[in-house]
């Protein structure tokens, strides 16, 4: 299994700024994946986070709006640019179990929680 | 039409009922289904692998029919700790898993 911390846990923000979030895992992973899951909604997918280079995105997610640092195996950032109340969500860092096979286990972030007034 | 559906819930039941969920997916090539459970204000965790054969794990058992495109999962002599959202959860072989909206179940002591 994998363990995994996420900073902040959660946040208030303004409209109009940006919240940059932290994931760490405590091992080295190929693949991060970055979701959102918004108020009685279940997850989206926003984007795969793969070491060394561009995040790939999912439709309706685009770089401007949410930049993906994966700097090393064991960590990557999620931003939140130019918010507005729309974004407000909680956002969850995953990896998955790193076998090579359909049935990996997918383990979660604890999440974290954005309010923007 | 959603790539993952499922039953809409909540489910209310009576601690020690049988209750079912229903789960269906859209995408014929999908390889791979799972439930996940999440508490409320934690992240959803495995509860259980869906394999085509059926599978059971104490009081829990899910059924998979690839024909009809439907997963199943069946909760015996329910608890109170039951009470979560469960999340069905669909992966094709080398792509991304894809979620279903959650069915939230209360057992009610």
């Amino acid at each position: 299994s994998a363990v995994i911390s996420q900073k902040p846990s959660r946040d208030i923000c303004q409209r109009g700024t940006s919240l940059t979030i932290q994931c760490q895992v405590d091992s080295q992973v190929t693949m991060m994946f970055w979701y959102r899951q918004q108020p009685g909604q279940s997850l989206t997918l926003i984007a795969t986070a793969n070491q060394g280079s561009e995040a790939t995105y999912e439709s309706g997610f685009v770089i401007d709006k949410f930049p993906i640092s994966r700097p090393n195996l064991t960590f990557s950032t999620l931003t939140v640019s130019n918010m507005s109340p729309e974004d407000s969500s909680i956002y969850l860092c995953s990896v998955d179990s790193g076998n090579d096979h359909s049935y990996n286990e997918q383990f979660f972030g604890p999440g974290t929680r954005l309010t923007v007034l | 039409r959603k790539e993952v559906e499922q039953d809409p819930g909540p489910f209310n039941v009576p601690e020690g009922a049988t209750v079912a969920f229903n789960c269906t997916y859209s995408n014929s090539a999908s390889q791979s289904f799972f439930w996940y459970r999440q508490d409320c204000r934690k992240e959803p965790k495995l509860l259980m692998s869906v394999y085509s054969s059926g599978n059971e794990d104490g009081r829990f058992t899910a059924q998979l029919n690839r024909a009809s495109q439907y997963i199943s999962l069946l909760i015996r002599d329910s608890k109170l700790s039951d009470s979560a959202t469960y999340l069905c959860v669909v992966k094709n072989y080398g792509q991304n898993f894809v979620f279903g909206p959650g069915t939230r179940l209360s057992v009610l002591p």
